[in-house]
């Protein structure tokens, strides 16, 4: 399976600022996604990370607040642009390697606190 | 809305016994997975189950699905204190997503 490494692994942020998460992959994937978990809640996706495209973003979640890059297929960034403490979470970058059904492999994180 | 409801949300359990988790989801799925996050890591994915799959096993594991209930558990036999963890349902919501349940904060103690 692949490895990730999501960078950094936990930040405090001042409120109006923005911050980039990079996510790096050992292995060139297909599917990239960005999730958020809110402090003791489950996972919402934010957006899937297309290659040489613009991100497909969820419902509620806007490239002007979280511009996302993928210029290749080991690489994407995630910002989370002029932030509040309400942007306080975890971040996660995933991949699915191996086509549909076996599972996602997940970044360590990147936990944010905007004070 | 979230696709998958799990319960309980929390359980504390001696070391040696079995835990059991439920999730329950809304709409028809391809296939189920059951995800481990440590301390609000990284997830970490246990088992895949597929929608013609009833039950799975993988080391300590057991996933059963049922597809008329629109439901599946997950038994984690023998707990140890490592098994310490939130454990997350994830169905799929289209080509390549998946949605995450409200999870469940298992507690296993020494």
């Amino acid at each position: 399976s692949a490895v990730i490494s999501q960078k950094p692994s936990r930040d405090i942020c001042q409120r109006g600022t923005s911050l980039t998460i990079q996510c790096q992959v050992d292995s060139q994937v297909t599917m990239m996604f960005w999730y958020r978990q809110q402090p003791g809640q489950s996972l919402t996706l934010i957006a899937t990370a297309n290659q040489g495209s613009e991100a497909t973003y969820e419902s509620g979640f806007v490239i002007d607040k979280f511009p996302i890059s993928r210029p290749n297929l080991t690489f994407s960034t995630l910002t989370v642009s002029n932030m509040s403490p309400e942007d306080s979470s975890i971040y996660l970058c995933s991949v699915e390697v191996l086509g549909a059904g076996y599972g996602y492999t997940f970044g360590s994180g990147t936990r944010l606190t905007v004070v | 809305s979230q696709q998958g409801e799990e319960d309980p949300q929390a359980l504390s359990i001696q070391e040696g016994e079995n835990a059991t988790m439920n999730c329950s989801y809304k709409t028809s799925i391809n296939n189920l997975q059951w995800y481990r996050q440590n301390s609000g890591r990284g997830l970490v994915h246990l088992i895949l189950i597929r929608s013609n799959e009833r039950e799975k096993h993988s080391g300590r594991l057991r996933v059963t699905l049922d597809t008329s209930k629109k439901s599946s558990s997950l038994l984690i036999t023998a707990s140890r204190a490592a098994d310490t963890a939130s454990y997350f349902c994830a169905t799929d919501a289209g080509t390549y997503k998946y949605i995450f349940g409200t999870g469940t904060r298992l507690k296993v103690l020494a």
